[in-house]
């Protein structure tokens, strides 16, 4: 129990476009979703924890406007990049939580702009 | 803040060596300790945790202790497979109103070899 999926797991989009990267928790209904992102051998940056129904709260230094999340349903979040920038490529990491301490994480989604 | 610091890798090993993987923290409380692991093209995994101090977390012959003296939680097995051959990663929860942030450190990649 506790699968987390993201979709796509990779994908290539131009400057200036947005992509939207999907979040799902298959099998139980997760209150709290989190985005991190991850460069390459380095740690997982929280990007902001979302709550089903709610607005998401951001992380210090994270442009709110850049990254839109919408957490619409207790298994559904999505993180939108939008007007994407080659600095924006990086991996991003979803997890869900449906107990306090514990989360579970997605596979992950590489993003590349070109 | 809080923060996590693990030891420099990557870490190479002979299968049946002894593993062991430093973390020590920063935090203000008592946050919960946990260690991640993340396999090749998949996401991170629960591997362990430790909710107070002097716990100890295992799993699957790994074990970690909640040292809060030391400020530690560095994990060790007896004797490594080359299916351990992953990336590990050391993280604390604290609390921020109704939910659980988790900070990472950096990550090390162990290798097993035959």
């Amino acid at each position: 129990g506790a699968v987390v999926s993201q979709h796509p797991s990779w994908v290539i989009c131009k400057s200036g476009t947005s992509v939207k990267i999907e979040c799902r928790s298959l099998d139980f209904q997760a209150t709290t979703m989190f985005w991190y992102r991850q460069f390459p051998k380095q740690s997982l940056m929280l990007m902001a924890t979302s709550n089903e129904g709610s607005k998401a709260t951001y992380e210090q230094g994270v442009e709110k406007d850049k990254f839109l999340i919408n957490h619409a349903s207790l298994t559904l979040s999505t993180l939108t990049v939008t007007s994407a920038h080659p600095e924006d490529s990086s991996f991003y990491i979803c997890s869900a939580s449906r107990v306090v301490i514990e989360q579970y994480f997605g596979p992950g989604t590489r993003l590349t702009v070109t | 803040g809080n923060s996590v610091t693990q030891m420099e890798g990557p870490v190479t090993l002979s299968e049946e060596a002894f593993l062991t993987i430093n973390c020590t923290y920063t935090a203000t409380g008592y946050p919960s300790l946990f260690w991640y692991v993340q396999y090749p093209g998949e996401g991170l995994q629960l591997l362990l945790k430790a909710t107070k101090a002097d716990d100890k977390g295992s799993n699957k012959g790994f074990e970690a202790t909640y040292r809060k003296e030391t400020t530690s939680f560095h994990l060790e097995k007896g004797s490594v497979q080359v299916s351990d051959s992953a990336v590990y990663f050391c993280a604390l929860s604290s609390f921020t109103g109704a939910n659980s942030k988790l900070t990472f450190g950096k990550g090390i990649t162990l290798s097993v070899r035959p």
